[in-house]
């Protein structure tokens, strides 16, 4: 066990419907960071946020959307959704500075997602 | 923005072996880290070694070390003594701090590693 909790680890809807993906942090890590493994994209950076505020973006789709809430557990949501956006969808946590010099980033199990 | 590239999408090892995967990566910073994660069937995420890049030695975790050459911009993972438990995905990545806390992981596309018996 990681420290970093996924929920749920499997997820099949259709195209055109909406999911939440949850994310609870290692104990002690503000920052979260979600990323989307596809066959085609490779490991690709979304979104990262700070104690609840957003802090950087990378190849997120309108679509999407991600939220951190006072207790650091995290959501990512995914709007309209389309075939493509089949994916192994991970959450990472860390702290700063001193704690991240320590434990770096630390890896959720992943939640997969099959649009169908 | 940084890329990181690995040139081989998949190579193969006999078991005690030793074998070495390739990682280049582009950046205009000075400092930074870079890191190679072990992604077995299990797809969990594993931290294998992490390189700071003003340290000038090398990266060692028991059987796994790097070779870290920052003016080639070349961060290669060598494994000795192959164990079947190695077969994996592995992924270089570099770490972007773009400052006020915001930071996050730039992957390459990995390399499948196959230990053969």
């Amino acid at each position: 066990d990681s420290g970093v909790t996924q929920t749920p680890k499997h997820l099949i809807t259709a195209t055109g419907q909406r999911v939440t993906l949850r994310c609870s942090p290692r104990s002690g890590d503000l920052s979260v960071y979600w990323y989307q493994q596809s066959l085609d994209q490779g490991l690709q950076f979304l979104i990262q946020y700070y104690n609840g505020e957003e802090r950087a973006k990378g190849n997120i789709l309108e679509r999407f959307s991600a939220q951190q809430f006072p207790d650091l557990h995290s959501e990512l949501n995914l709007s309209s959704l389309e075939l493509g956006d089949s994916a192994l969808y991970f959450c990472a946590s860390s702290g700063r500075q001193g704690r991240w010099s320590l434990y770096g980033y630390t890896f959720g199990s992943g939640t997969r997602l099959t649009v169908v | 923005a940084q890329t990181v590239t690995q040139s081989q999408p998949e190579m193969s090892v006999q078991e005690a072996e030793t074998v070495t995967l390739s990682c280049t990566y582009d950046t205009s910073e000075s400092d930074y880290y870079l890191f190679w994660y072990k992604q077995p069937p299990s797809r969990q995420m594993i931290l294998v070694i992490r390189q700071e890049a003003y340290k000038q030695q090398n990266a060692t975790e028991n059987r796994f070390s790097v070779n870290f050459q920052k003016a080639a911009k070349s961060f290669s993972l060598k494994i000795s003594d192959s164990q079947l438990g190695d077969a994996a995905m592995y992924f270089c990545a570099y770490r972007t701090d773009s400052g006020g806390g915001a930071d996050g992981l730039t992957f390459g596309k990995g390399t499948h590693l196959i230990i053969q018996p």
